[in-house]
């Protein structure tokens, strides 16, 4: 059973880069029709898919935070990971990281996700 | 973007009611839409995609249907269990969208 796990730093200063990493435990990043995405919600709000990326490299991202996000992908660590730049405190949030079906669209599994704070 | 709009955003019932969830989409989707449950610090679960599957293990008090715009959720006989927030959500174009939520609570 495909398990997925966020790990980063809670704090991010006003300004800096945001960085987590997304550990897929259970089965290989690289099989499948699958992407690998992000997605966050800001506390007691809805959800904002972020972004995604396949196992050989391709992505997509939300035009919203094309120009500060950045998606890779290590297969030989069975992870990936998210960067989002120029943060400020709008981007306080649990941040999730999905496995994505190509054919039906959906979310599953979700990692328990991660609170990131912007604040100085 | 294609907006996904829930109605209402919570709602109150009893164990045992017939609850309808309203999804509608800001333009035409096909079956590109599935519904998640979430409970206070939890990450979203699958429930039911393109519009009418439940997902392994979803119990059958929970049914799906729509097309186009017009999507809905319904729990037949709703459960202690199934007080949460649930969220539409389409795949038909990028970016992905999800609707705002809701909330279902105990009355």
């Amino acid at each position: 059973q495909v398990q997925l796990q966020e790990s980063g730093p809670g704090l991010v200063k006003p300004s800096q880069t945001l960085s987590l990493t997304c550990s897929v435990s259970g089965g290989s990043i690289s099989s499948g029709s699958y992407y690998w995405s992000w997605i966050r919600q800001p506390a007691g709000e809805g959800m904002e898919w972020i972004g995604r990326i396949y196992s050989s490299g391709n992505t997509d991202y939300n035009p919203s935070l094309e120009s500060r996000v950045t998606i890779s992908i290590d297969p030989s660590k069975n992870q990936f990971s998210l960067s989002l730049s120029s943060v400020t405190a709008a981007d306080t949030a649990v941040y999730y990281c999905a496995r994505y079906d190509s054919s039906s669209g959906w979310f599953d599994p979700w990692g328990q996700g991660t609170l990131v704070t912007v604040s100085s | 973007d294609i907006q996904m709009t829930q109605s209402p955003s919570s709602l109150s019932a009893s164990v045992g009611d017939r609850v309808t969830i309203t999804c509608r989409a800001s333009q035409s989707m096909s079956n590109y839409l599935n519904w998640y449950q979430q409970k206070p610090g939890r990450p979203p679960k699958l429930l039911i995609y393109v519009v009418s599957t439940l997902q392994s293990g979803v119990p059958s008090r929970f049914s799906g249907s729509g097309s186009g715009t017009d999507f809905t959720l319904t729990i037949s006989s709703l459960q202690p269990e199934d007080f949460a927030t649930y969220y539409c959500q389409q795949s038909y174009s990028l970016p992905l969208t999800f609707g705002g939520g809701t909330k279902v609570e105990i009355k």
